[in-house]
């Protein structure tokens, strides 16, 4: 079966950098997504990535490995607004989008 | 800001009721998608319409109904619904099926009592 694994939940500081990682297992790869979910409202695009490494876009980045079924989020400089939830989404070899359940990233004064 | 609208924005209903959620995008886009979301789970993708013509249905249960007029307005029909169908329903658009970032609403916090 097709499978998006990311942490449930994570915590850090206002001003520090936090990573959030996805592994995959899909049938196919044609792309990562990351989006950004703040509580009651629509899930936001942050990024795209479908060649290996590292796309830079302001404070958040995101990261590839094709070969081992890779990506991670990094977010700098935490700021309070960031505290939401970070959906990470592959589109497989059928170009259907195959959702992890989110990291509620916390971020603490 | 992200030019897909929905109403209602919260809706409670009883398992005899029959009540419709709208979508409706202000993208240009050629592609529509309904999603439920529960708590702590994945998006599950339910309805896909391309120009208008439904392209996927994931097994959804019949008490779902899409229906999708033109490119901007994309309807959820629901009746005879079960508690377990309460959730948040999100809409979404791509200006093209499959190859195309998406866009979502706001969603349409549903309860089934």
């Amino acid at each position: 079966g097709q499978n998006i694994d990311q942490p449930t939940e994570m915590t850090a500081t206002e001003g520090a950098i936090v990573q959030i990682n996805c592994t995959y297992q899909t049938s196919g790869f044609n792309g990562l997504f990351w989006y950004q979910q703040h509580a009651g409202e629509a899930p936001t695009f942050l990024s795209y990535n479908v060649l290996d490494g590292l796309e830079e876009k302001g404070r958040f980045s995101s990261f590839l490995s094709r070969s081992k079924g890779y990506s991670y989020l990094l977010l700098k400089e935490l700021q309070m607004k960031d505290s939401a939830s970070y959906l990470c989404a592959v589109r497989d070899s059928n170009y259907q989008l195959i959702w992890g359940a989110g990291t509620k990233l916390i971020i603490k004064p | 800001e992200t030019g897909v609208t929905q109403t209602p924005r919260h809706l409670v209903m009883g398992m005899t009721n029959k009540k419709s959620l709208k979508c409706e995008q202000h993208l240009g886009h050629n592609a529509m998608y309904w999603y439920k979301q529960s708590a702590k789970k994945p998006l599950e993708l339910m309805f896909v319409y391309n120009f208008k013509e439904q392209t996927e249905n994931n097994s959804v249960p019949s008490r779902f109904s899409p229906e999708c007029p033109n490119s901007s307005h994309l309807f959820l029909h629901l009746h005879t619904l079960q508690p377990e169908d309460s959730a948040l329903y999100l809409c979404a658009s791509s200006q093209n099926e499959d190859t195309d970032t998406q866009y979502f609403g706001p969603g349409t916090r549903l309860t089934v009592l």
